[in-house]
């Protein structure tokens, strides 16, 4: 089965903080999105990376970056929190070419 | 301007009963993929369905079809014989690009309540 594992299921960081998550897959896809889930908007895409060091921004990518140093591994980093990034993050993967994404579990951030 | 569209915020069906949740979605792309995904109240985002736009009958996964339209480029999930299970949060994506690395968009959702 293909498995992405979040990092952290719930963290609460301070206004001003730098933030980072972390995602991994283990069933060397190439693709991973990082998107942010909030009630009535559904699913927007923060960035998204098709390859090692490869990366383009979706749609809401403002006060957020990404790194993708190793195929596994794509992070989401929020260079200094705001209230205004407490939401769902979720993260997924999927081979390139017209196939599903897998999921993570989300991180659910507080920024207070 | 929005990609994908569902204008369903929350839908309720009797148990036993089918439901269609909508979907309407706009590219240019002559190739792109469409898919159903599930969230129940755990949070997981579970994959139910895909078509792709070059694809002539309409997908169909155990009780799960979608009714693909590709004039109205809708693409319509239609649960059957509904269980309480069915219970969560439905959302519908879109791919642009098949074979490429193209990004998946997705809509706002549709709240689904199964009534017993």
């Amino acid at each position: 089965d293909v498995k992405v594992t979040q990092s952290s299921r719930y963290l609460v960081k301070r206004t001003g903080e730098k933030v980072f998550l972390e995602c991994v897959q283990d069933m060397d896809h190439e693709n991973m999105f990082w998107y942010r889930q909030d009630p009535g908007l559904g699913l927007r895409l923060i960035y998204f990376s098709y390859d090692v060091k490869m990366k383009e921004k979706g749609d809401i990518p403002e006060g957020y970056s990404v790194s993708r140093e190793k195929k596994e591994r794509f992070s989401l980093i929020l260079e200094s929190a705001s209230t205004n990034q407490t939401s769902m993050y979720l993260c997924a993967s999927s081979v390139q070419g017209d196939t599903e994404a897998f999921f993570g579990q989300g991180t659910r951030l507080t920024v207070v | 301007a929005q990609k994908i569209t569902q204008t369903q915020p929350g839908m309720f069906v009797q148990e036993k009963e089918a439901v269609t949740l909508d979907c309407t979605y706009d590219t240019s792309d002559p190739s792109y993929g469409l898919f159903w995904y599930k969230q129940p109240s755990s949070g997981e985002m579970i994959f139910l369905i895909y078509q792709g736009s070059y694809d002539q009958q309409n997908a169909t996964e155990g009780r799960y079809s979608l009714n693909f339209q590709k004039a109205r480029k809708s693409a319509n999930l239609v649960i059957s014989a509904s269980q309480l299970g069915d219970s969560a949060m439905y959302f519908c994506a879109m791919r642009e690009g098949r074979g490429s690395q193209g990004n998946l968009i997705f809509g706002k959702g549709t709240k689904l309540s199964v009534k017993p």
